[in-house]
């Protein structure tokens, strides 16, 4: 079965300097891979996907994540962010055989001045 | 708005008592989602729809019914709640899983 781990459980950053999370998943085929964001007391929201080909895929609010097959990851990056940024990011994968979201644990960001 | 519905945004039930939380949806998607988010866990998957009239079983299904009458009504309920069943519920939809999900703003529900 598909699975995606997030080894960070909370992350903190200062305001303006780049982020990286991580994720590493686990799927048979090209995975279709989502990162999604979740701010306090909201649902999710869907930052960006990866489907195929270009494996530097860009995102809303100026997130991007890159595809690496070789080291099974789908990492979030921003080179710079704001205090807007502080929320729970989750990874996903997808299962084409039933059309299910599988996610990650999530990582908890937090910014500091 | 389009979007995904919930109702109701908070619930406190004393255990044993039943209900059902509503999830609508006016974007004419295909598939349906209830998903659990607990602390340290992620979302798990209760119960899902791939189109009217159809459910299936997801991941943490025990203790939890779902009906889809309508494509644009998806409904969780819990005949005898449990302590166990405090949890944010989140509902989603989707035209099919490679767009992604569109989510509801969810329903915390505490059982006493």
């Amino acid at each position: 079965a598909q699975s995606v781990t997030q080894p960070d459980i909370h992350i903190t950053v200062s305001e303006g300097a780049s982020l990286e999370l991580r994720c590493n998943y686990s799927y048979g085929a090209t995975p279709y891979l989502f990162w999604y964001v979740q701010s306090p007391g909201q649902g999710l929201q869907l930052l960006l996907k990866y489907f195929s080909g270009d494996t530097l895929v860009q995102g809303i609010k100026g997130f991007e994540a890159e595809f690496k097959r070789s080291q099974s990851s789908f990492n979030l990056r921003k080179p710079s962010v704001h205090w807007s940024d502080a929320a729970e990011y989750f990874c996903a994968v997808i299962d084409f055989g039933n059309e299910k979201l599988t996610f990650g644990t999530g990582t908890r960001l937090t910014i500091i001045p | 708005n389009a979007g995904v519905t919930q109702t109701p945004k908070f619930r406190v039930l004393k255990t044993g008592q039943s209900m059902t939380l509503l999830c609508a949806q006016d974007m004419n998607h295909e598939y349906m989602y209830w998903y659990r988010q607990d602390p340290g866990m992620g979302l798990r998957l209760i119960h899902y729809s791939v189109g009217e009239g159809t459910t299936a079983k997801g991941e943490v299904p025990d203790g939890y019914n779902v009906s889809r009458l309508k494509k644009q009504n998806f409904l969780l309920g819990l005949e005898s709640a449990a302590p166990s069943q405090t949890s944010v519920y989140f509902c989603a939809s989707s035209r099919g899983g490679s767009y992604g999900y569109t989510f509801g703003s969810g329903t915390r529900l505490t059982v006493v």
